[in-house]
């Protein structure tokens, strides 16, 4: 079965400066991987998604993820952090073969003014 | 209403009580899913209906109940809980069971005194 990890626990960038939250996924074969982010008491909202083609993927709020197959990883990157990105980022990997989406334990991200 | 909704968004109850949680999907999709999310662990899949059939329990204790009376409601019903059953329990569909993306509800908080 697949599975992913964020390294990460928690991250604090500077209003405006750049970020990078990682994401290593373990699955044999292409995965479908993903990006949500949950702000305090809400749901999980999808940032974007990679199925195939392009390893580049534009999501909503200026995010962006490249898909990696030599490193198993789908990196999430933003140019420029606003206050309003704080909230925790769940990285996740779906197989066709089954039904079960795997999340990662999630990346709490504090923006300093 | 729009998205996945879930009522109530918290709920506090004893280890003797029965309560239901409600999840509600306007999108059309015809697979809905059951996570459980508590403090410092990985979303926990419970239950995965498709087409209002259950196809699959990941081993969950048979004081939740799932119903899913048609593809567009999923209840989760409660009895006999204990405390380390509080959690933000989640609701989410897709267009059809498998790896497409989920989009999710804002969830119930529950607190078991």
């Amino acid at each position: 079965a697949q599975s992913v990890t964020q390294p990460d626990i928690h991250i604090t960038v500077s209003e405006g400066a750049s970020l990078e939250l990682r994401c290593n996924y373990s699955y044999g074969a292409t995965p479908y991987l993903f990006w949500y982010v949950q702000s305090p008491g809400q749901g999980l909202q999808l940032l974007l998604k990679y199925f195939s083609g392009d390893t580049l993927v534009q999501g909503i709020k200026g995010f962006e993820a490249e898909f990696k197959r030599s490193q198993s990883s789908f990196n999430l990157r933003k140019p420029s952090v606003h206050w309003s990105d704080a909230a925790e980022y769940f990285c996740a990997v779906g197989a066709d073969n089954n039904n079960d989406m795997r999340f990662g334990a999630g990346t709490r991200l504090t923006v300093k003014p | 209403e729009t998205g996945v909704t879930q009522t109530p968004r918290h709920l506090v109850m004893g280890m003797t009580n029965k309560k239901s949680l409600k999840c509600e999907q306007h999108l059309g999709h015809n697979a809905m899913y059951w996570y459980k999310q508590s403090a410092k662990k990985p979303l926990e899949l419970m239950f995965v209906y498709s087409l209002e059939e259950r196809v699959e329990n990941n081993s969950v204790p048979s004081r939740f109940s799932p119903e899913c009376p048609n593809s567009s409601h999923l209840f989760l019903h409660l009895h006999t809980l204990q405390p380390e059953d509080s959690a933000l329990y989640l609701c989410a569909s897709s267009v059809i069971q498998g790896a497409g993306e989920q989009y999710f509800g804002p969830g119930t908080r529950l607190t078991v005194t």
